[in-house]
């Protein structure tokens, strides 16, 4: 009955590769959303989709490319990873059009090597 | 634009002591406030909300009261447990172009020592 799962929970990976972290929501929300968070637990949002088109994107690089196939599911894509994106990814969804609060997955540890 | 500032961290507590994590917000509408708790290993849950101005939100013994004539939206708890140890996140939800948008405060880390 999880709510909002992402895959894989770690990822250790070396430098210039490329990698995907998946996530899917069942709780029937029509927006999604990655945040990074730092060593310092810093929150920062990267993307929002609403019913599969992005509506937010933050100052991101563009080696982040987020995809969404349908409401239930936004995938992120990272290419040429470097040491800087270490940090934990969370996935997240709500009702995008009420002020109903974000429910979150339990985070993409990423480790660059 | 929107914005939301929370003391800094970390908060070290003993056991049974009372708790407060201020947070004060800037907004140009009216937006909906809310505390979220993130545990060790863990994604962020929700804690309480309120929607309007003089709202309290409450759960498992924490309390917060919106004050719009403040601006603010502190945690409070009577008696803090061991089990409470996290970091704490107050936020904001306003509607804006696209829909509604969060922000998060940066977050303060509470230790609460047996």
């Amino acid at each position: 009955d999880t709510a909002v799962s992402q895959t894989p929970k770690y990822l250790v990976t070396q430098m210039g590769n490329d990698k995907s972290i998946k996530c899917e929501q069942n709780l029937g929300h029509d927006t999604m959303y990655w945040y990074k968070q730092d060593s310092k637990k810093f929150l920062k949002i990267m993307f929002s989709y609403n019913n599969k088109e992005l509506i937010i994107n933050e100052t991101v690089p563009n080696r982040f490319s987020p995809k969404s196939p349908d409401k239930a599911h936004l995938n992120l894509h990272i290419n040429s990873l470097e040491l800087g994106d270490s940090a934990v990814y969370f996935c997240a969804s709500s009702h995008g059009s009420t002020n109903q609060p974000q429910h979150f997955g339990d985070g993409t540890r990423l480790s660059i090597l | 634009g929107n914005s939301v500032t929370q003391m800094e961290g970390p908060v070290t507590l003993s056991e049974e002591a009372f708790l407060t994590i201020n947070c004060t917000y800037t907004a140009t509408g009216y937006p909906s406030l809310f505390w979220y708790v993130q545990y060790p290993g863990e994604g962020l849950q929700l804690l309480l909300k309120a929607t309007k101005a003089d709202d309290k939100g409450s759960n498992k013994g924490f309390e917060a009261t919106y004050r719009k004539e403040t601006t603010s939206f502190h945690l409070e708890k009577g008696s803090v447990q061991v089990s409470d140890s996290a970091v704490y996140f107050c936020a904001l939800s306003d509607q804006g172009t696209g829909g509604f948008k969060t922000i998060f405060g940066a977050g303060t880390r509470l230790f609460v020592k047996a």
